[in-house]
């Protein structure tokens, strides 16, 4: 397929588990990006790859929330210790030449993750 | 910080009638860009349309225009002649030109009445 995909679609965990959830972008985006999107908020940037450098974590809400993208293409975010507030749908999205004028960023359909 | 702001949670229209849908947002940057995205039940989001701050022209893609209002940091999407097929959510983004995160409003929820 030529989208961004996400698995699991959905993900049912127990508090205190740890959780990894998968980006697979389009191919030859440079750059990838997790949002959050929790129950009545927006979407809240969480992490963004660009290329070879080093990634902007700023948004990440905890240090139990990290990611890593491996060879530039599949991302990994994972969230160690998961807690209720953890509940919400992970949004992934990729892009071409991110800082220019033409930056669309094509959003996977994300998954949803609910922590009891 | 730039914050985005859709202060109408909810909001119905008539089919092939006219909605406009609210965005203001915060930014004291110059170099920006502003985007509209619908988010149907598959959770998937999709572009809608883009103006960049350094147009004057307020952007249209087919039955969807902009009134962007620079001064006043003001952004309403217009959705003409509506189809059931809008029906979803909607949210107002922003980016700055030097950096590519995106910054959301809360969204609002668009039905559409057959």
């Amino acid at each position: 397929g030529a989208g961004v995909s996400q698995s699991p679609s959905n993900k049912v965990t127990e508090k205190g588990k740890d959780v990894e959830l998968r980006c697979d972008p389009i191919s030859g985006h440079t750059a990838l990006y997790w949002y959050r999107q929790s129950l009545g908020q927006g979407l809240e940037f969480l992490i963004y790859f660009q290329g070879n450098s080093a990634p902007d974590k700023s948004g990440l809400p905890s240090d139990r929330f990290s990611a890593e993208r491996t060879g530039g293409s599949v991302s990994t975010l994972t969230i160690q210790r998961t807690q209720q507030e953890d509940s919400a749908v992970y949004l992934c999205a990729s892009s071409l030449a991110p800082r220019t004028a033409n930056n669309e960023q094509f959003f996977g359909p994300g998954t949803r993750l609910t922590v009891l | 910080a730039q914050t985005v702001t859709q202060s109408q949670p909810e909001m119905s229209v008539q089919e092939a009638e006219t909605v406009t849908l609210s965005c203001t947002y915060d930014t004291s940057e110059s170099d920006y860009y502003l985007f509209w995205y619908k988010q149907p039940p598959s959770r998937q989001m999709i572009l809608v349309i883009r103006q960049e701050a350094y147009k004057q022209q307020n952007a249209t893609e087919n039955r969807f225009s902009v009134n962007f209002q620079k001064a006043a940091k003001s952004f309403s999407l217009k959705i003409s002649d509506s189809q059931l097929g809008d029906a979803a959510m909607y949210f107002c983004a922003y980016r700055t030109g030097a950096n590519s995160k995106l910054t959301f409003g809360k969204g609002i929820t668009l039905s559409v009445r057959p």
